[in-house]
């Protein structure tokens, strides 16, 4: 089956302790994604990467790193998380090495930063 | 002022109605999505448009790139269309998705 995963679905944490949210995609996309939701602002995107080793920042890359060493996995890092980290993130995919095609969601990942 | 708005915010409509949700967008886009938010959380894709009009079944998605504008519509609305949708736009000359907030609909029997 076509997806995207994201692992772990939900995570309690506390300040300062480093943490990876895993994402991954079986569909063979070049462009991937992470963003962010929050009550009241919507979605807002981190980080997205058009290919391996190309990455760019979104909208609210402060506090996070990504890498992308290979096609299918693009892992979302938090060094040293904080409360104000405490959100629903979503990673996505598609198609093409851009926007400009439809977007693949994961199911959603529940972080709580203590 | 946000790049992307839509209205209504909310909206709440008896089955059977024709339904139309908004999106004006504040820069030059290259595409625009729609996409829908079940109340369980998870976000499917309805419709990428970079000029006139799309249909799926039935919904239907516009827009006017001159008017920076696009308009999502359901046709004879049923409850199971209840979500949030969410218009996001792909600015000119970059690769990146811009959101707007999103529109809860909610359809009664």
């Amino acid at each position: 089956e076509a997806q995207v995963t994201q692992n772990p679905r939900y995570l309690i944490t506390v300040t300062g302790k480093k943490l990876t949210v895993t994402c991954s995609q079986n569909m063979n996309h070049e462009y991937m994604s992470w963003y962010r939701q929050d009550p009241g602002l919507g979605l807002r995107q981190i980080y997205y990467s058009m290919n391996v080793e190309v990455t760019d920042k979104g909208d609210v890359p402060e506090g996070y790193k990504v890498s992308r060493k290979e096609k299918r996995n693009f892992p979302l890092i938090l060094e040293s998380p904080s409360p104000n980290q405490t959100s629903l993130y979503f990673c996505a995919s598609s198609y093409g090495t851009s926007g400009i095609s439809e977007q693949f969601f994961g199911p959603g990942t529940r972080l709580t930063v203590l | 002022k946000n790049e992307v708005e839509q209205s209504p915010q909310n909206l709440t409509a008896q089955e059977g109605e024709f339904i139309t949700i908004n999106c004006s967008y504040s820069v030059g886009i290259s595409a625009l999505h729609w996409l829908q938010q079940h109340p369980g959380g998870g976000i499917v894709s309805l419709f990428m448009l970079s000029s006139g009009k799309k249909k799926h079944g039935r919904l239907i998605a516009t827009i006017n790139i001159q008017e920076k504008h696009s308009s999502l519509h359901i046709t004879a609305s049923h409850p199971r269309d209840s979500a949030v949708y969410i218009c996001a736009v792909v600015r000119g000359g970059a690769d990146g998705l811009t959101f707007g907030k999103g529109t809860h609909l909610i359809i009664q029997p």
